[in-house]
């Protein structure tokens, strides 16, 4: 069974500074996605990663995969409060799957 | 182009009770697939269909059902409810549902079930 785990589950830092969130996935997986969840919404979609070494930066968010080592991860860049949400990592188990299996999330918090 | 739409928002039932939940995906959109969301479990996949045809299927009872219709609405149903039944239930839908492979799930708001 596919499992994808994230760390830190939770993570509150000042604006102006720069974290990773980490993405392990434990078996081979074709694509990995990023999403941003706030508060009582719905998932939006961040990212799309397909190879190993895609790297792909949207403002202050860059994402990043080792097929590899099975990392993805999401860099944040000099945060600020907009970007408090809950992430989560997803991938999909393998060729003619419909399924996405997620990460546990890293809620993020982003002090002013 | 309207987004992924699920209703009701909220819905509040009792064990033993059932319940439907309705989603309407994005126009042209072929794929629906269903995930609960819940803080101890996260997101867990429930079940995927294209046309009509349930494609995979997740680890959870027979309890939890679903179908597609025609015109790409679907439904899940939950029977005999149970306190664990009570989460975030979240519709997604796509193109195809995953390939090509660039290919991302757009999700809806959502139907927050409470079981009481």
């Amino acid at each position: 069974e596919l499992k994808v785990e994230q760390n830190p589950l939770f993570l509150s830092m000042q604006e102006g500074k720069n974290y990773t969130i980490y993405c392990n996935y434990s078996t081979t997986s074709d694509r990995l996605y990023w999403y941003r969840q706030d508060p009582g919404k719905s998932l939006e979609s961040l990212f799309v990663l397909l190879s190993n070494g895609a790297v792909k930066q949207e403002g202050r968010l860059m994402a990043s995969l080792d097929t590899k080592a099975r990392l993805s991860t999401l860099h944040i860049t000099a945060a600020v409060h907009d970007l408090s949400a809950t992430y989560f990592c997803a991938v999909v188990p393998g060729s003619g799957t419909y399924k996405y299996i997620f990460g546990t999330g890293t809620r993020l918090k982003v002090l002013a | 182009k309207a987004g992924v739409t699920q209703t009701p928002r909220y819905l509040i039932k009792t064990r033993g009770q059932q319940v439907t939940l309705s989603c309407s995906p994005i126009s042209g959109h072929r794929s629906v697939s269903w995930y609960q969301q819940t803080p101890g479990q996260g997101l867990q996949f429930l079940f995927e269909y294209f046309s009509e045809t349930q494609r995979n299927k997740g680890n959870f009872p027979g309890r939890f059902s679903g179908r597609q219709f025609s015109n790409s609405r679907s439904e899940m149903n939950v029977s005999t409810l149970e306190l664990g039944d009570s989460a975030l239930y979240l519709c997604a839908s796509s193109r195809t549902g995953g390939f090509p492979t660039n290919e991302k799930l757009f999700f809806g708001s959502g139907t927050q079930l409470s079981v009481l």
